[in-house]
């Protein structure tokens, strides 16, 4: 299975902060990484799939970029309702495995 | 509109068995990648196992001969049968559609809400 490791595993950040999370692969998979959001008792929330394309309804301050083993989440400008954890998960190969998740706090 | 609702999710023992079912709306089973996720209290994020096309299968190394996943595309239903489970296998499931719904690409745009199952003595 391909393993991912995602950083770091806990955040804190104040309001209008850029944020960063990073992804790496254990080996290429190509542009095939999504990035998930989850708050406590809900399902996760695809927020970015292939790297880079923002969900329809995902606000314009999320953007991914990386290609190959290393990816990046990027919030330009942290607001209240960011809190929660974060995923990234690689669909390039089967098992699809999910990195350790970052746990965002405000 | 797409729906995916999971049931089964019980109390259990070490070593019993357990089956879970999602029920979808709004597209076919058939004709999309049908998977389960866990994720265990407190814990990430686990992906568990997919069925697609005529029947292929793939599981998580974790779950690999004791999980076996199925579809019924008639009643638009995927089913996790879990044999010989363990108190790690306490989670709660997800049933996800890895579907062509992000520009054409496949994408986990649509999850249920998930089901819990407690494996404990």
């Amino acid at each position: 299975a391909i393993q991912m490791t995602q950083s770091p595993s806990s955040l804190l950040a104040s309001v209008g902060d850029r944020v960063t999370i990073t992804c790496r692969a254990g080996q290429d998979i190509k542009k095939d990484l999504a990035w998930f959001h989850q708050t406590p008792g809900k399902a996760p929330r695809l927020l970015i799939s292939a790297t880079s394309s923002l969900r329809s309804g995902v606000p314009s301050r999320y953007s991914g970029s990386g290609s190959g083993t290393l990816f990046t989440l990027t919030i330009s400008s942290l607001q209240p309702e960011d809190v929660g954890t974060y995923f990234c998960l690689q669909d390039f190969r089967f098992p699809h495995t999910f990195g350790q998740g970052t746990k965002l706090e405000i | 509109e797409v729906l995916l609702v999971e049931s089964g999710g019980d109390l259990v023992q070490p070593g019993g068995s357990l089956r879970l079912s999602c029920a979808a709306s709004g597209f076919s089973v058939d004709r999309d990648y049908m998977t389960w996720v866990r994720q265990a209290p407190g814990k990430g994020l686990e992906w568990v196992a997919v069925i697609y096309s005529a029947g292929s299968k793939h599981y998580a190394d974790s779950v690999r001969g004791r999980f076996n996943i199925s579809r019924d595309n008639s009643r638009k239903r995927v089913s996790l049968q879990m044999d010989n489970l363990s108190v790690e296998d306490t989670a709660t499931y997800f049933c996800a559609r890895w579907g062509a719904t992000c520009g054409g690409r496949s994408c986990y745009e649509f999850w249920g809400r998930g089901t819990r199952v407690t494996v404990s003595s």
